[in-house]
């Protein structure tokens, strides 16, 4: 299943289907991006990162993709389990001396057993 | 082993109120955040401190003041609380900036309920 980030902030999806996530940046000088997996009564946790001169980066059971052009970014979650249902937000930042991350809006992940 | 830990999980008062809630971190980091989330799950930065030095101040009322003690340690104290201050707040930390700066670990929270 696919979710637009901030136009469908909720994605439901079956157990062992893959899950795509999309977020839309706004700020063309952002230097790296980030996805954060916040879980239910607990803090954002760090999943994955991108730099801005990168357009694809693999994890385990994760992939983000960045297309600058149209400031978009995804996150791919392979064969998703319930342990994967949490609000994924993803975020900007640029390497300056502040260390400021910019969060999207976050879009809730629920996977159906 | 906790590394990033806030009291208290849950806080009630009443308008008017002066609060604190504590941060502590044990990964040895150089700098460290406050943030607030919002009943819409948005979470925006309010201060930044690197080495106990504030960094950054995200356009946050001065009823709020950060206070580092020392580099493990970064403490949120409110003054004259008001109900638009009702949201979970969090402490986060990070390395030192030009390494992983953006990975950042976050604390389990404090919610903060304003009557």
């Amino acid at each position: 299943g696919e979710s637009v980030g901030l136009h469908l902030p909720t994605l439901s999806v079956q157990e062992g289907d893959n899950s795509i996530i999309n977020c839309a940046y706004s700020n063309s000088a952002s230097d790296y991006f980030i996805w954060y997996k916040q879980e239910s009564g607990k803090g954002p946790q760090f999943i994955i990162d991108i730099r801005s001169n990168m357009d694809k980066r693999q994890g385990q059971r994760v992939t983000v993709l960045l297309n600058k052009t149209v400031k978009h970014l995804s996150l791919q979650i392979a064969a998703t389990q319930p342990g994967d249902s949490a609000v994924y937000f993803c975020a900007e930042g640029a390497q300056t001396g502040a260390n400021n991350l910019f969060f999207g809006t976050g879009t809730r992940l629920t996977v159906i057993p | 082993d906790t590394a990033v830990s806030q009291t208290p999980k849950y806080l009630v008062t009443q308008m008017g109120n002066d609060k604190s809630i504590k941060c502590e971190q044990n990964l040895g980091h150089d700098t460290m955040y406050w943030y607030k989330q919002d009943s819409k799950k948005f979470l925006k930065i309010m201060f930044s401190y690197n080495n106990k030095e504030l960094i950054i101040n995200e356009t946050v009322p001065n009823r709020f003041s950060p206070k580092s003690p020392d580099k493990a340690h970064l403490n949120l104290h409110i003054n004259s609380l008001e109900l638009g201050d009702s949201a979970v707040y969090f402490c986060a930390s990070s390395q030192d900036i030009g390494t992983r700066a953006y990975e950042q670990y976050f604390g389990p929270g404090t919610r903060l309920t304003v009557t």
